[in-house]
């Protein structure tokens, strides 16, 4: 079955540092992978995806992830973050084939300290 | 273009009683899916709508959740005797399968059961 986990809960960053999201998933045939962000009291926004193509793939607000088939993972980066950049993240996996249905992880904290 | 919209924003009801929830998807997407979120949680996925296919309703909690979605556009979730463990944020989300794929979320319904 597919899955997906992100392993922390919370991670802490000063600002300017570079960031890390973890995020592996296991699947059954090509994975179709996102990255969500929530902020405080909105909706999920969609911040990139890897469909296919480059491992690297860049999305929204300087955000980028790598995927790597070897590792099994998805992890969301930036190279420098922002305090605004504080909100819960998502990775999710496409549930299988001719479906857009996601499979979510528990969600990581992402707090950046001024 | 519009994005995808729910009504009410915030809904607060006495336990025991019924509500309806709105969603208005991205015109032209044919795939529609709920989600409940409590307190800033995870995402826990209750139905899924996919063109005139049977819904997906694996994620209902119990009998009390029902959904439909009338002439593959506006959805709406029934909850019947409301209990307190029903209060959360309901989210909805379309995409359209055919195209880019990325689930796109309206900004919630939250619901308060007193």
């Amino acid at each position: 079955a597919q899955s997906v986990a992100q392993p922390e809960d919370q991670v802490n960053v000063a600002e300017g540092n570079p960031l890390t999201v973890k995020c592996t998933y296991s699947v059954s045939g090509n994975p179709y992978l996102f990255w969500y962000v929530q902020y405080p009291n909105r909706g999920l926004q969609f911040l990139l995806k890897y469909i296919t193509g480059d491992n690297l793939v860049k999305g929204s607000y300087g955000f980028e992830a790598e995927f790597n088939k070897s590792q099994t993972s998805f992890h969301l980066k930036k190279p420098s973050a922002l305090v605004s950049d504080s909100a819960l993240y998502f990775c999710a996996v496409r549930e299988g084939l001719n479906t857009d249905k996601l499979i979510f992880g528990t969600g990581t904290r992402l707090q950046v300290f001024p | 273009g519009a994005g995808v919209s729910q009504s009410p924003s915030n809904k607060v009801t006495e336990k025991g009683k019924d509500v309806e929830l709105r969603c208005d998807p991205i015109s032209g997407h044919t795939a529609l899916y709920w989600y409940r979120q409590s307190l800033g949680q995870g995402l826990e996925f209750l139905i899924y709508f996919q063109g005139n296919s049977a819904p997906d309703k694996s994620g209902l909690p119990s009998d009390r959740f029902s959904a439909e979605r009338t002439g593959g556009s506006v959805s709406t979730l029934t909850i019947q005797r409301t209990q307190q463990e029903d209060s959360a944020v309901y989210l909805c989300a379309s995409s359209n399968p055919r195209g880019s794929h990325e689930q796109y979320f309206g900004p919630g319904t939250r619901l308060t059961v007193t």
